[in-house]
């Protein structure tokens, strides 16, 4: 079935410091991918998204590249904030019944400390 | 309001109590998904609805697990018997359509669910 798998965390970087959280796919077919993030006490909300191969997702500073042939869809930013302190989930989308399921990976806590 | 209402925000229901869970989504929203989300894991899909129709309830633990959207817009998780197990978050999320890929699942805050 489908799956994500991302790496464990807390992550726990300086302010200004350069991340990347690692995520990686398993799916049939052409999945979409995202990246959502949940801020302390507030919903999970979607920060960037790709639909094909070699697309990229950005906002907010964050991007990430879909790569069909690693299977991967890393996150990046160049200069973390305290602001971005928060539970990051790579997800997948794939249709299928007429409607697009989401299945998530277990999330990264990062802590960016000043 | 413009996002996803959920309530309550927290229930503390005693062993083989039964609780229900609402979700108001973002109004004329067709699609809508439950999921549950254990301490440290990433939320894992219960069910999904278009409009009044469940068309998906495959991530349904057991039959103590119960939703409704009778009238395609709030809808109703209910736990049968609960047990420890069924401490979670419940989250809701909705859609503006179902059948166009992509678009973006706006979700609510959650119910976090203790059963002692």
């Amino acid at each position: 079935g489908d799956s994500v798998t991302q790496m464990e965390g807390p992550v726990t970087l300086s302010e200004e410091a350069f991340l990347t959280i690692n995520c990686t796919y398993t799916a049939t077919g052409y999945p979409s991918l995202f990246w959502y993030v949940q801020y302390p006490g507030e919903g999970l909300q979607l920060l960037l998204k790709a639909t094909k191969a070699d697309d990229k997702g950005s906002n907010k500073g964050f991007e990430a590249t879909y790569r069909k042939e690693t299977t991967s869809f890393h996150l990046e930013k160049g200069s973390v904030q305290v602001s971005d302190s928060a539970v990051y989930f790579c997800a997948l989308g794939t249709s299928g019944g007429g409607y697009q399921k989401v299945t998530f990976g277990t999330g990264t806590k990062l802590q960016v400390i000043p | 309001g413009a996002g996803v209402s959920q309530s309550p925000r927290y229930k503390v229901a005693k062993r083989g109590q039964d609780v229900a869970l609402r979700c108001d989504p973002i109004s004329g929203h067709v699609s809508l998904f439950w999921y549950q989300q254990a301490l440290g894991q990433g939320p894992e899909f219960l069910t999904y609805f278009q409009n009044e129709a469940q068309l998906d309830k495959s991530g349904l633990p057991s039959d103590r697990f119960f939703a409704e959207r009778p009238e395609g817009s709030v809808s109703t998780l209910k736990i049968q018997r609960t047990q420890q197990e069924d401490s979670a978050v419940y989250l809701c999320a909705s859609r503006r359509q179902g059948n166009v890929v992509n678009t973006e699942a706006f979700f609510g805050q959650g119910t976090r669910l203790t059963v002692v």
